[in-house]
């Protein structure tokens, strides 16, 4: 498809069990972005790839949250001993990259939502 | 970081015109503006952005304030469809370029037949 995917599209597991979410951007786009959307809220950064540069991780909420992204392609988003406070739609985004294009809107996946037992 | 104040609800009568505020007060020369909206169970969906200047394309129009503070959203023939959340935000860079979105609680319309 032309637009962003993600996998799965629910998970439900229990306490203390780690969980990997799986995000396709869209071929061409060098910036993935991660969000978490808690119930009834806006999004929450999380961590932003741009191609081959260090990822900003500053939004991960704690060491039990890591990404990975392989150039410009898919990027899992890993949540170790999960409480239930994680749980919430998780979204990637990704948008053509910096320099002349570094206005490009950012486009979503329909998120992965995440329920902890 | 330049901030946005929305109103919590709004109503619009299907095929008129739905008119959205937004505040950002405290906005920098070189940040954009930009509305995204989500309709229930999904993810967020583009709609338009800029800078100064007025813009139009197919989904909508943005009209931005001479002083950059305040700006509108207008869908011009309103649909049942239009019915989400909307989300003014502006975009926050920083020495890494991250291009990363603030975003508030967003206006919740409902579109009414």
């Amino acid at each position: 498809g032309a637009g962003v995917s993600q996998s799965p599209s629910n998970k439900v597991t229990e306490k203390g069990k780690d969980v990997e979410l799986r995000c396709d951007p869209i071929s061409g786009h060098t910036a993935l972005y991660w969000y978490r959307q808690r119930l009834g809220q806006g999004l929450e950064f999380l961590i932003y790839f741009q191609g081959n540069s260090a990822p900003d991780k500053s939004g991960l909420p704690s060491d039990r949250f890591s990404a990975e992204r392989t150039g410009e392609s898919v990027s899992t988003l890993t949540i170790q001993r999960t409480q239930q406070e994680d749980s919430a739609v998780y979204l990637c985004a990704s948008s053509l990259g910096t320099g002349a294009r570094s206005n490009q809107p950012q486009h979503f996946g329909d998120g992965t939502r995440l329920s902890i037992l | 970081d330049a901030k946005t104040t929305q109103p919590t609800s709004m109503d619009c009568a299907e095929g008129r015109a739905a008119n959205l505020p937004c505040n950002h007060s405290t906005i920098s020369g070189n940040e954009y503006v930009y509305w995204y909206r989500q309709i229930h169970s999904q993810g967020p969906q583009y709609i338009i952005h800029g800078l100064k200047n007025n813009e139009t394309n197919e989904m909508a129009s943005l009209i931005i304030t001479e002083d950059r503070k305040s700006s509108t959203l207008i869908l011009p023939h309103a649909t049942l469809r239009d019915t989400a959340v909307y989300y003014c935000i502006v975009r926050l860079y920083n020495a890494g370029n991250n291009r990363k979105l603030i975003w508030g609680l967003g206006t919740s319309l409902a579109v009414n037949p």
